[in-house]
């Protein structure tokens, strides 16, 4: 099993920038990738590989990944980016996918 | 554009059996692996399990191994979940998710809407 811990809850006034944690074990050796999910919608990918834009994603959205935390920052935050967003890795020996606890954006 | 369409779930009385189904379009199936995925209500997202495009490999957390079996018919497009021995605890919205990767690693690149399973006597 491989824990990533994120934080319950962010809060930012639109136009500021969001950062959202997501700690594990070196975690800055491995993938990882975020998704953002709207209330009552089902999750979609922002990030992959620690990084990378879906195409279609707001540059606004971006991450890195180094040591023990990886991080999505979303700059010029809107309305719109009120969502729960979720960090995920995988585990290439046992093939098994973890996702962080989540964190919800509030945007105030 | 990519679809996955589950269906399947329901109210089913504890230590009972469930098979969900998703039904995939608009890709190569064969090609891609793919996963289950769940989120109970209220709760973060827990993977389930997973299946490889073309050597069927098969793969489960620990909350539902000996419990669930993922299968495909790439003939038929469908990947299929099946629940045994179920419990209060699999209550969740299941969803189907299509898998990429560019090397080492994986994500979930298309997700269905999902699919509800309710777990209560």
């Amino acid at each position: 099993s491989y824990v990533l811990t994120q934080p319950p809850s962010v809060s930012v006034a639109p136009g500021e920038t969001a950062t959202i944690p997501c700690g594990g074990d070196n975690i800055g050796t491995k993938s990882v990738h975020w998704y953002q999910q709207r209330p009552g919608q089902a999750p979609v990918l922002i990030i992959y590989y620690d990084d990378d834009r879906p195409s279609g994603i707001p540059e606004r959205f971006s991450g890195s990944n180094s040591g023990n935390t990886a991080t999505l920052t979303i700059s010029w935050v809107e309305a719109g980016d009120e969502a729960d967003y979720y960090c995920q890795v995988w585990d290439g020996n046992t093939h098994l996918a973890f996702f962080g606890s989540g964190t919800k954006v509030t945007v105030l | 554009e990519v679809q996955l369409l589950e269906s399947g779930g329901d109210l089913i009385q504890p230590g009972g059996s469930l098979r969900l189904s998703c039904v995939a379009s608009g890709f190569t199936f064969k090609n891609y692996a793919l996963s289950w995925i769940r989120q109970a209500p209220g709760k973060g997202l827990e993977w389930v399990s997973g299946i490889s495009g073309t050597t069927d490999g098969t793969y489960y957390a620990d909350s539902v191994r000996g419990r669930f079996t993922i299968s495909r018919d790439n003939s038929n497009n469908t990947v299929y979940l099946q629940m045994n021995s179920l419990s209060a605890e699999d209550t969740a919205v299941y969803y189907c998710a299509k898998v990429r990767s560019h090397g080492v690693g994986r994500y979930f690149d298309s997700w269905g809407q999902g699919t509800l399973v309710a777990v209560s006597s």
